[in-house]
Order: structure tokens, then sequence, then C-alpha cells
């Protein structure tokens, strides 16, 4: 089936720092979308993207969805505490019987105050 | 508006024990779905629902598993028996398009089979 590669695994950085993450998948997606999970909860999404090269920013967050439909990445601009939890790619083919999301592994953030 | 809902949010049974999931999904939305994740692993796709109809079962391990939706509305996941690799965090979401992958998840529920 298909896998995303999602990196880092995890981060630890200061408040205030600037964080980027990324992902890659060895088949092409339609749709890329970032969620964002804390402790207890369950995802909420954060970003959705739906054209190749498009670039979608959300308060801090700016994500944009790679050219070659096969990569996206998140850059999170000076970090805060609450920034704190655990950051999910997944990609998304609509059509057909098929409408699941397919997941990355996650990046764990910690932030620093 | 509420949320999705899941209940319990922790259930710890041995294995060869019998456990019954509950999801509500957010009114009005038409799909729902399950998603398991394994500590450490990513998060995968169980199953859709439209309504009361299974749309995509691809995701379901193996037939120890059953999911129902009976009148559209709230949806149950079984697990009978459960097994040591069925141990992770079992997620519900829903959303009222199925089209956009925008989906509302629930905070889950934390499932250990000792």
């Amino acid at each position: 089936g298909q896998q995303l590669n999602q990196s880092p695994q995890s981060m630890f950085i200061q408040e205030g720092e600037d964080v980027s993450m990324n992902c890659t998948s060895s088949s092409i997606f339609n749709t890329w979308l970032w969620y964002k999970q804390d402790p207890g909860e369950g995802p909420v999404l954060l970003i959705a993207l739906y054209k190749a090269g498009e670039l979608t920013s959300n308060g801090r967050l700016t994500a944009q969805f790679g050219i070659t439909r096969k990569d996206s990445f998140l850059n999170i601009s000076a970090s805060i505490p609450s920034d704190v939890g655990i950051y999910f790619c997944a990609g998304f083919n609509s059509g057909g019987s098929n409408y699941k999301l397919t997941f990355g592994k996650g990046t764990l953030l910690t932030v620093n105050p | 508006e509420a949320g999705v809902t899941q209940f319990p949010s922790h259930s710890v049974i041995e294995k060869g024990q019998t456990v019954t999931l509950r999801c509500d999904p957010i009114s009005g939305h038409d799909n729902l779905y399950w998603y398991r994740r394994v500590m450490g692993k990513e998060i995968k796709f169980l199953l859709h629902f439209v309504k009361e109809s299974k749309q995509d079962e691809s995701g379901m391990p193996n037939n120890r598993f059953l999911a129902e939706r009976t009148g559209g509305t709230y949806s149950t996941l079984k697990v009978q028996p459960a097994e040591l690799e069925d141990s992770g965090v079992y997620f519900c979401a829903s959303s009222p398009d199925r089209g956009l992958g925008k989906l509302f998840f629930g905070s889950g529920t934390q499932l250990s089979v000792l």
C-alpha cells in the first residue's frame, strides 16, 4: 500500500524558533493535509492543500503542496509552548469507493519555554 | 456543537476477551471512519461508513473485528476475541463531505490487551 515518509521523527526546540517538517511519498496524492494531535486528544486539521504548488498559511503555520504531488512541508514560525504535540501529514486521493487518508508516522514537537 | 465522542476513553482487557468501542459522530455527518494507531506507528485506516452502509472496509485487519452503524447514527467496533497485537489507540472520525479529506476526529479509545 501507499506509505508516507515523515521527518523528522521528533524535534526539541526553544520557544521562538522556527520549525520545519516534511513528508514524502512514492506515489501521487491529489490532496495533502496536516493534522496536529495534542496529548489525550484526537488529531485536528491544521491545513488542507488541494493544488500542486499551492502554498497556504494558517496563522504562524505555512504548508506547501509539492509540485510533483509526492511531497509536502509544514513550517511553524516563532514557536510557542502550545505548539507542543504530534504533527501528522496525510495524503488523500478521492474517487471510486476509496476515501481514506494515508498518514505519516508523525513528528513529535517539544518546545522548551 | 458537540464534537465526535468516543467511549470508553481507555479499556484494559485480557487476551481472548471481547471489547466494544462506541463512536458518536457529529450530528448530520453521513461519513464515519475508524482509524487505529499502534504506538509509534502511523494512523491506519480501518473502515468507512456512509450513513449505515460500509463504503470501504479494506483496512479491517481480520474477521475478529466487526463494525456496525445501525440507523446511520452512532457506530460500534467490536473486537472478539482480542489479541495482544490489537492494542493501540482507536480513533473515530466523521465528515459531512467525503471528497475533501477534512475529518473531525474523536479523542480516541486507548485499548490495551494484556
